[in-house]
């Protein structure tokens, strides 16, 4: 399974726009990429999910290079309760390892008034 | 529609005790996986469940066992607890179980072992 890293924390403001960036360096080509969001004492909860190019919800967009070595979440406006945990995940679609979502230590958004 | 709810929310037991979890997941899903979430370890896969069969397990010891009922609930059982299984458990719920299904987690179960 391809290993992900992101940086551990960050840092921002209220309005501005927040872009969390993975590095995902030996990617699959079955692979699909996927963010997720945890609040402290909560459960992780699903943001977006994309293949390649770009990927846009009502809460976030996602870019994802041609290579796929990488991706950034993009979160627009932030507001204080944008503050949490954000995940990036990889993983093969169809695989046999089911039910199986291998978290890494995320990036802890802090956001500040 | 409901989400993923846990029970009991809050569960405090000593060491050798040994304690059951529960989770109920979204009407329809049929996969429903338990995760571990500890500060020094993070968030750590434990098993899933798709049609009252394990089809996947994580690294834990076999004091971690579980089961899936026809209605899909699930149960998470810890026997022999130790400090160590301090942790907030929790259990998410998909359609199909695939890796790119999403998965939907509930609010968790929070242990703490005396």
């Amino acid at each position: 399974l391809a290993k992900t890293t992101q940086p551990i924390s960050m840092d921002s403001y209220e309005g501005q726009e927040v872009n969390i960036t993975c590095s995902h360096n030996n990617i699959a080509t079955n692979d699909y990429i996927t963010w997720y969001q945890q609040f402290p004492s909560q459960g992780p909860r699903f943001i977006i999910q994309g293949y390649k190019t770009k990927v846009t919800n009502e809460v976030a967009s996602l870019f994802i290079p041609a290579d796929r070595k990488s991706s950034t979440l993009s979160l627009p406006r932030v507001s204080l309760s944008d503050t949490a945990v954000y995940y990036c995940l990889v993983a093969p679609h169809g695989s046999s390892n089911t039910g199986k979502l291998i978290f890494g230590q995320g990036t802890t958004l802090q956001v500040k008034p | 529609k409901a989400g993923v709810t846990q029970t009991p929310r809050y569960l405090i037991k000593t060491r050798g005790q040994q304690v059951t979890l529960s989770c109920s997941p979204i009407s329809g899903h049929r996969s429903v996986s338990w995760y571990q979430q500890t500060p020094g370890q993070g968030l750590q896969f434990l098993f899933e469940y798709f049609s009252e069969t394990q089809r996947n397990k994580g690294n834990f010891p076999g004091r971690f066992s579980g089961r899936q009922f026809s209605n899909s609930r699930s149960e998470m059982n810890v026997s022999t607890l130790e400090l160590g299984d301090s942790a907030l458990y929790l259990c998410a719920s998909s359609l199909r179980g695939d890796n790119t299904d999403t998965q939907y987690f509930g609010p968790g179960t929070r242990l703490t072992v005396l």
